[in-house]
């Protein structure tokens, strides 16, 4: 699977937009772009993922580049809640054995 | 009770002890998977089973063993742990194992597992 790049860290403003930037020079033309985030001590929750059109779902969009090789994930309203470290992940389209391979992320912090 | 739920959420265990976690997923998914998150690591992927077979094992020692008894339900028994072995341990199900987007994975909330 092909290696990501994110920031260490990222302060945003409550109620702003957050833009999480994620590098993936390496990708394929068969592997999806996903985002998973971890609050503290929780479990990883999924919020989105893409192959190359942009996607929009009810927590987040997911900009995807024209050369596939960076992709950014918006929070459109950021909230206290949303503290947290996200993961931008790159798997093959056809997988075997499921893996998920969790770099070190970006720690997102909201502040009031 | 829905998504995937994880028991207990936080165990104190002796080496010398024996314990099991449990796992359980309301989510009707074919896979699912152990995870193990020590201390400012990222994930290490354990174990994968899919239609209760086990696809994967990914050089973890012999006193972790996983038991997938449906679909629905996946343990993992431990024994003669190591203070090393300390961690949160994650489970996670899917609809399927290997077909890009169909097989998200979605986690339980984890065990924290502390052993003295």
């Amino acid at each position: 699977d092909a290696k990501t790049t994110q920031p260490p860290s990222m302060d945003c403003a409550e109620g702003r937009a957050a833009n999480l930037p994620c590098n993936h020079s390496t990708i394929s033309g068969n592997e999806y772009v996903y985002w998973y985030r971890q609050i503290h001590s929780q479990g990883p929750q999924y919020i989105i993922h893409g192959l190359k059109n942009n996607e929009t779902n009810e927590m987040a969009s997911l900009i995807i580049t024209e050369d596939r090789k960076s992709s950014t994930l918006i929070l459109p309203h950021a909230t206290l809640r949303d503290t947290a470290v996200y993961y931008c992940i790159v798997r093959l389209l056809y997988n075997q054995g499921g893996k998920l391979i969790f770099g070190q992320g970006t720690e997102l912090s909201v502040k009031p | 009770e829905t998504g995937v739920t994880q028991t207990p959420r936080h165990l104190v265990m002796g080496m010398t002890n024996k314990k099991s976690l449990k796992c359980e997923q309301h989510l009707g998914h074919n896979a699912m998977y152990w995870y193990k998150q020590s201390a400012k690591k990222p994930l290490e992927l354990m174990f994968v089973y899919s239609l209760e077979e086990r696809v994967e094992n990914n050089s973890v020692p012999s006193r972790f063993s996983p038991e997938c008894p449906n679909s629905s339900h996946l343990f993992l028994h431990l024994h003669t742990l190591q203070p090393e072995d300390s961690a949160l341990y994650l489970c996670a199900s899917s609809q399927d194992v290997g077909r890009g987007g169909t097989d998200t994975q979605y986690f339980g909330p984890g065990t924290r597992l502390t052993v003295l």
